[in-house]
């Protein structure tokens, strides 16, 4: 069975300090990886997904995550963020033949 | 291009009712995801349907709920009888490829059931 963790349900951080928000799965077959954001009361976006290639992929807003197949991780990061990253943060697997399977999430939090 | 609608976007109910959620895919999308988002809680997989057919429907109580995506018109998820535990965020999601191919999955804003 797939499974995954997100260690940290609330990351509270200042305007413009950089950020990483951890996720870790577990998964006896090859998986696709995503991260989506949700800002209040709205549904879903997709932020990045990583489906096979680089290991290091990229959002058109300057998070970036990267796939650690030794480590099962797909941590998320951001060098500096902004107020308007404030939302919650859904780590997901998405095993090649089954559906998508979300982490618990993470609340950022960004202070100014 | 439109996307993934969802209506109600907030339904009220008391116990013992009927709750319907509707869910009109994106255009040209055939595959939809119901999930059900609880309080503090992550995304949990209610259920995934094609058109005229449920694919997985693990992720479904056995009793009171049902799904259904007729070959015309929108993806129905039905609560029956529903109690305040039902209270939630429901989601619908479509894609256009199967989980085998790495279909991404497009998300409506979701429909807040709350049961008094």
């Amino acid at each position: 069975a797939q499974s995954v963790t997100q260690l940290d349900s609330q990351v509270p951080v200042f305007e413009e300090a950089p950020v990483e928000l951890r996720c870790n799965y577990s998964s006896s077959v090859s998986v696709y990886l995503f991260w989506y954001v949700q800002y209040p009361n709205q549904g879903l976006q997709l932020l990045l997904k990583y489906l096979s290639g680089s290991t290091l992929v990229e959002s058109i807003n300057g998070f970036e995550a990267e796939f650690n197949k030794s480590q099962t991780s797909f941590h998320l990061r951001k060098p500096s963020v902004h107020i308007s990253d404030t939302a919650e943060y859904f780590c997901a697997v998405h095993p090649y033949t089954d559906k998508l399977i979300f982490g618990t999430g993470t609340r950022l939090q960004v202070f100014p | 291009n439109a996307g993934v609608m969802q209506n109600p976007r907030h339904l009220v109910r008391r116990r013992g009712q009927e709750a319907r959620l509707r869910c009109s895919p994106m255009k040209g999308h055939s595959h939809v995801y119901w999930y059900r988002q609880l309080p503090e809680e992550g995304l949990k997989f209610m259920v995934y349907l094609q058109k005229e057919n449920i694919i997985d429907e693990s992720g479904m109580p056995k009793e009171r709920f049902s799904a259904e995506f007729p070959k015309e018109g929108p993806s129905i998820l039905r609560i029956q009888q529903v109690v305040r535990g039902d209270s939630a965020a429901y989601f619908c999601a479509s894609s256009s490829r199967g989980p085998r191919r790495g279909g991404e999955l497009f998300f409506g804003e979701g429909s807040r059931l709350t049961v008094l």
